[in-house]
């Protein structure tokens, strides 16, 4: 079973408040992802992270912002929160290198409501 | 690109029967290929993957999957279902090398009728 750890797991906060969404992992992965995934629809991934300080954009625009200070904790960060952020928000990671590199293990979502 | 077509939104199966869900990807190359479940509130849990070799995969939770590369599927397979295996289910599939980044298609409902 993977370690993966999202806080908080629920969030609800008020239009134009600054959040951050908390992800660690305690096995060591090199690569990190957020997704964001809207009721009853597919995953879309927002950002990633090879390792300590490399940050990538992903395939779903996003005005969130992520940093990797330390190898365990990919935060996201929304500076001003609006409506249409309302969504839940999954991180996973996997480990470089070889064939299980491709295995991606999730943490439990933070479900955010903007109001 | 990579794609994947999950064409089921939701299926109702009665406990006890056997389950089919399809999935059908799009990958110019050999792809790596992903079930995962995702309960109620949930993240997501890793059922199987096919990397290579053996076309038929086995799971966790008595699920497999069969990779036919002649005609881009992956379907996920079980013999009984119980109550508890209702859920989403979500096919991925990832590229060999560079970002390995997960495309999922949009994911099947599955619901038990007791």
């Amino acid at each position: 079973e993977a370690d993966i750890y999202q806080t908080p797991r629920y969030l609800v906060i008020g239009t134009g408040k600054k959040i951050t969404l908390e992800c660690s992992q305690t096995m060591g992965h090199d690569k990190m992802y957020w997704y964001q995934q809207d009721p009853g629809m597919e995953l879309h991934l927002i950002h990633y992270s090879y390792g300590v300080n490399s940050t990538e954009k992903g395939d779903l625009s996003s005005e969130s912002t992520v940093s990797r200070i330390r190898t365990e904790h990919f935060p996201l960060t929304l500076e001003s929160a609006r409506p249409s952020h309302t969504s839940q928000y999954l991180c996973a990671s996997s480990v470089m290198g070889g064939a299980g590199s491709d295995t991606q293990y999730f943490g439990p979502g933070t479900r955010l409501t903007v109001l | 690109a990579q794609s994947v077509t999950q064409p089921d939104i939701h299926i109702t199966v009665s406990e006890g029967a056997s389950l089919e869900l399809r999935c059908n990807y799009s990958y110019g190359a050999t792809p790596y290929l992903f079930w995962y479940v995702q309960s109620p509130g949930q993240g997501l849990q890793l059922l199987l993957k096919y990397f290579s070799g053996d076309t038929l995969v086995q799971g966790i939770k008595g699920f497999e999957a069969e990779f036919k590369r002649s005609q881009s599927s992956f379907n996920l397979r079980k013999p009984s279902v119980h109550w508890s295996d209702a859920a989403e289910y979500f096919c991925a599939v990832s590229g060999y090398g560079g970002a390995q980044k997960l495309v999922f298609g949009q994911g099947t409902r599955l619901t038990i009728n007791p």
